[in-house]
């Protein structure tokens, strides 16, 4: 069981927008401005693709965005498109001596 | 810029010891604050943070592995090493290094490859 609650899966169409949810606690996404969110195709490595909440790395698109409420966290992909399809875990830093959490994962499918 | 790259046995059997390295190019271990992490991820389950240590040789540990896990660094090769002992079935994972993860860079990026490791006799 993942420290952060993530949605199993999310799906939307080319060109429309979707939301990502990522929950924890008042030790981790509550208290720090510290969730990352990554991508991950199958078989390939994670990618950085928000830290400190919102920022975005350069090179990924703007049509990523972070944002952060309370003890939820989320990531918002708009103008979807096929080669978002992947796999996204958001992450977070904790005061528990873990230091890191991860969520379980959540597979976005384009249609 | 910065790329790492695991390597290791991609079969370890049951009690005995993963050893894993993660060589960095484009970088230095020791440089700044740098920390540096091993993360993995059991076939189709989410990601675990393993430990990392600092550029001063510090470390932290996941408690969950702590008693089995030494984390070292390697300056004169610039890379980091993994050591988990007494390893079981459910330790079999792709295990992943990466930079970050402390103070200053509250993220990990970039990461390995990643390399399997399974364990079974």
């Amino acid at each position: 069981q993942s420290a952060l609650t993530q949605p199993a899966s999310v799906s939307g169409s080319p060109g429309q927008s979707i939301t990502i949810s990522c929950t924890g606690t008042s030790t981790d996404v509550g208290y720090y401005d510290y969730v990352s969110w990554y991508q991950q195709h199958p078989g390939k490595a994670p990618k950085l693709m928000i830290y400190d909440v919102s920022h975005r790395p350069s090179g990924v698109p703007d049509r990523f965005s972070g944002s952060k409420s309370g003890n939820t966290a989320s990531l918002t992909i708009s103008g979807l498109q096929a080669e978002d399809e992947a796999d996204y875990y958001c992450s977070s830093y904790t005061s528990t001596t873990t230091l890191w959490v991860f969520g379980g994962g959540t597979k976005l499918t384009v249609l | 810029q910065v790329q790492l790259q695991e390597s290791g046995p991609g079969l370890v059997k049951p009690s005995q010891t993963l050893s894993l390295t993660c060589t960095v190019s484009g970088g230095s271990i020791s440089s700044g604050s740098s920390f540096w992490t091993w993360i993995r991820q059991p076939a189709g389950k989410g990601l675990e943070w393993i430990g990392r240590i600092y550029s001063s040789g510090s470390t932290n540990y996941n408690p969950s592995l702590k008693s089995r896990l030494t984390i070292s660094e390697d300056t004169s090769n610039n890379q980091f090493s993994l050591k988990l002992s007494s390893v079981t079935a459910a330790d079999t994972a792709v295990y992943y290094c990466a930079r970050g993860g402390g103070s200053g860079n509250y993220w990990f990026d970039p990461w390995g490859q990643g390399t399997l490791v399974t364990v079974s006799s």
